[in-house]
């Protein structure tokens, strides 16, 4: 089975400066995809960006983008300019990309890492 | 719709009662999802619908709680019996097919049993 490691139960950043969330998993499947997504007190899960393992280039969305070390497992989340509305729980998500059994197309989550903005 | 939808918001409940979550997904979307989260547990997957083929309920806790796909599309996912773990928010979400695409959430339901 995957698991999914946030190790940052918490940080905080200064308003436009960077920071960055760390993630790491455990699989041993060669193909997947990997999610960051945000969760602010509204509930609402949102997407912020996904990386499918077989591209060797980082995703990039506007003012986020991931350092994917696929030998290493390790999927990282940097905000660049943070913004106060960038304040949430980040959540990284690992999905396989083949089916191998009950249960394979879910997505597997790590336990969070809440962001505070500071102004 | 636009996106995800569900209902109701919140519920409150008693223990023992029956409980029916709903969630309309995005039109055109082939597979539905459900998962929970709650603080003990984090975000746990329950169960997903593919078009017509059989679910798969290998996250399903407890023999308590089922899900129902109509016509595929609408699902309601029902707890019997309710215990007070399983208080927990419940988020749907779902993707146009299952192969490799992204789940879009919904703003789940926040249910709480006394």
């Amino acid at each position: 089975a995957q698991t999914v490691t946030q190790s940052q139960p918490e940080m905080s950043v200064q308003e436009a400066e960077t920071v960055t969330l760390s993630c790491t998993y455990d699989t041993s499947e060669s193909d997947y995809y990997l999610f960051w997504y945000k969760q602010p007190p509204s509930r609402q899960m949102i997407l912020v960006i996904r990386q499918e393992a077989y591209k060797q280039q980082n995703a990039t969305e506007n003012r986020f983008s991931v350092n994917f070390q696929k030998a290493a497992k390790s999927f990282s989340l940097k905000i660049s300019d943070s913004q106060l509305g960038d304040a949430a729980m980040y959540f990284c998500a690992y999905r396989s990309a083949a089916y191998s059994g009950a249960g394979s197309y879910q997505l597997t989550f790590g336990k969070g890492t809440k962001l505070s903005v500071i102004p | 719709g636009a996106g995800v939808s569900q209902s109701p918001s919140n519920k409150v409940t008693e223990k023992g009662k029956d409980v029916e979550l709903r969630c309309d997904p995005i039109s055109g979307h082939t597979a539905l999802y459900w998962y929970r989260q709650s603080l003990g547990q984090g975000l746990e997957f329950l169960i997903y619908f593919q078009g017509n083929s059989a679910p798969d309920k290998s996250g399903l806790p407890s023999d308590r709680f089922s899900a129902e796909r109509t016509g595929g599309s609408v699902s309601t996912l029902t707890i019997q019996r309710t215990q007070q773990e399983d208080s927990a928010v419940y988020l749907c979400a779902s993707s146009f097919s299952l192969a490799g695409d992204t789940q879009y959430f919904g703003p789940g339901t926040r249910l709480t049993v006394l």
